[in-house]
């Protein structure tokens, strides 16, 4: 199998504060992991790609210094969102691959409110 | 420009009514179409990869198909556990997904 954890699944916290979510591999090494981003009704719009050892690659209009990402190892990569404001209250996934050739396999997302 | 554009947005079928989904890409390096489910609340589920033009891939009720120019995802007489989102995603050299908006799917029993 291809299991993909994130966790938490849920956050609610003031206007603000910084909000780490985790994503791992759990059962196959993954170099590379990716985050997504998902409005209501929306498609998934790529944030970043994370590389084990290596910084992360934004997309075009994503806030680096906003969105931090660190890829540690090859089953763990995170998300702090730095200062969170009610915009940036969405639906986060992670998702990862065996290869570059592989499908990506998801995580379970996160919601992620602000008030 | 989108890349990957899917029809319908929203599809209601009675149980044991067949129909398609379709999903149309403007991509020029196709290395890959995906189609993948989504539940609410829950990141997607990996269904098939196609990779050329004529390939076909089954799965129980779902069948997937690609041209040089769409996919499409036949529903074989859906059963209400079948009601979900389904996406499409092309993957280009760079390995990077796009997605489409998607299709919801209800199947009433």
């Amino acid at each position: 199998g291809a299991v993909v954890s994130q966790h938490p699944s849920r956050v609610i916290c003031k206007s603000g504060t910084s909000v780490k979510i985790e994503c791992r591999s759990l059962d196959f090494q993954a170099t590379t992991m990716f985050w997504y981003r998902q409005f209501p009704k929306q498609s998934l719009m790529l944030m970043a790609t994370s590389n084990e050892g290596s910084k992360a690659t934004y997309e075009q209009g994503v806030e680096k210094d906003k969105f931090l990402i660190n890829h540690a190892s090859l089953t763990l990569s995170t998300l702090t969102v730095t200062s969170a404001h009610p915009e940036d209250s969405s639906f986060y996934i992670c998702s990862a691959h065996k290869g570059s050739a592989q499908p990506q396999h998801f995580g379970d997302g996160t919601r992620l409110s602000i008030l | 420009e989108d890349q990957v554009t899917q029809s319908p947005e929203a599809l209601r079928l009675q149980e044991g009514e067949s129909s398609s989904l379709n999903c149309s890409y403007t991509v020029s390096g196709l290395r890959g179409l995906f189609w993948y489910r989504q539940d609410p609340g829950k990141g997607p589920e990996f269904l098939f990869t196609l990779y050329s033009a004529g390939e076909e891939k089954e799965k129980e009720r779902l069948k997937a198909t690609l041209t040089k120019k769409e996919s499409f995802l036949h529903i074989t007489a859906p059963k209400p556990e079948d009601s979900a989102t389904y996406l499409c995603a092309v993957q280009e050299d760079d390995y990077k997904l796009s997605f489409g908006a998607g299709t919801t799917v209800t199947v009433r029993a």
